[in-house]
């Protein structure tokens, strides 16, 4: 099976918080990422957390890390349509010496 | 800077063409990734190098598929013969192991599309 998985899609209204959900294998990551693919461009890293934290909030994100589960969640508030885009999560082992493994990705679709 | 540079933005051929993506990194980052995504498979590393050098290319689907390094500000991919099926979003990214954390830079994706 994939070493990171996630949710292909997830609708939501305009105003409301947004609320993607991965799940990772690899008990050694040391850090985990959110990343964001808008239309007709590359990923950009909007988040990380490393496995010594619980959560980890930078304005309207919130990221949330279950060790114990290997889930990993990224929670959007009062989510605009220009958050519309596609979310990777990412795991990692050490810092500039491992690569990062992506999950296939999670298409956030916001309606008005 | 300005960020990873891919070219061209856009190709289409025809089935059996040789087709060659272009990349130019960050300067100064010693890893260099190119990607595949599609809808069916999601993003797929293809291979990757460390100083110039090709680390790991288990993800390249076929001897019809190459990619070279020749020096720290280039890279290209190059698919011969092309076919239907290689049709997709390509990715360059770099990245700079000496940063705390493993951030990919990425670029902004060569559309390839093979008739």
């Amino acid at each position: 099976g994939e070493d990171v998985e996630q949710s292909l899609f997830l609708s939501v209204r305009e105003g409301d918080s947004s609320v993607i959900n991965c799940t990772y294998t690899d008990s050694s990551s040391t850090y985990l990422y959110w990343y964001k693919q808008e239309p007709g461009a590359g990923l950009q890293l909007l988040t990380y957390i490393f496995s010594n934290m619980d959560m980890k909030q930078d304005q309207r994100l919130t990221v949330l890390l279950n060790k114990k589960d290997k889930h990993l969640s990224l929670r959007i508030a009062d989510t605009q349509t220009g958050d519309s885009a596609i979310y990777f999560c990412a795991e990692s082992r050490t810092g500039g010496s491992y690569i990062p493994t992506f999950g296939r990705g999670t298409s956030l679709i916001v309606h008005p | 800077d300005a960020g990873v540079i891919q070219s061209p933005r856009h190709e289409v051929t025809e089935m059996g063409q040789e087709v060659t993506l272009r990349c130019k990194p960050i300067s100064g980052h010693d890893y260099l990734f190119w990607y595949r995504q599609t809808m069916m498979r999601g993003l797929e590393l293809l291979i990757y190098f460390n100083n110039n050098v090709p680390i790991d290319d288990s993800g390249m689907p076929e001897d019809r598929f190459s990619a070279k390094m020749p020096n720290a500000s280039f890279s290209t991919l190059k698919i011969q013969p092309s076919e239907p099926r290689d049709s997709a979003v390509y990715f360059c990214a770099s990245s700079f192991p000496g940063r705390a954390i493993d951030e990919q830079f990425f670029g902004p994706g060569t559309r390839l599309t093979v008739l």
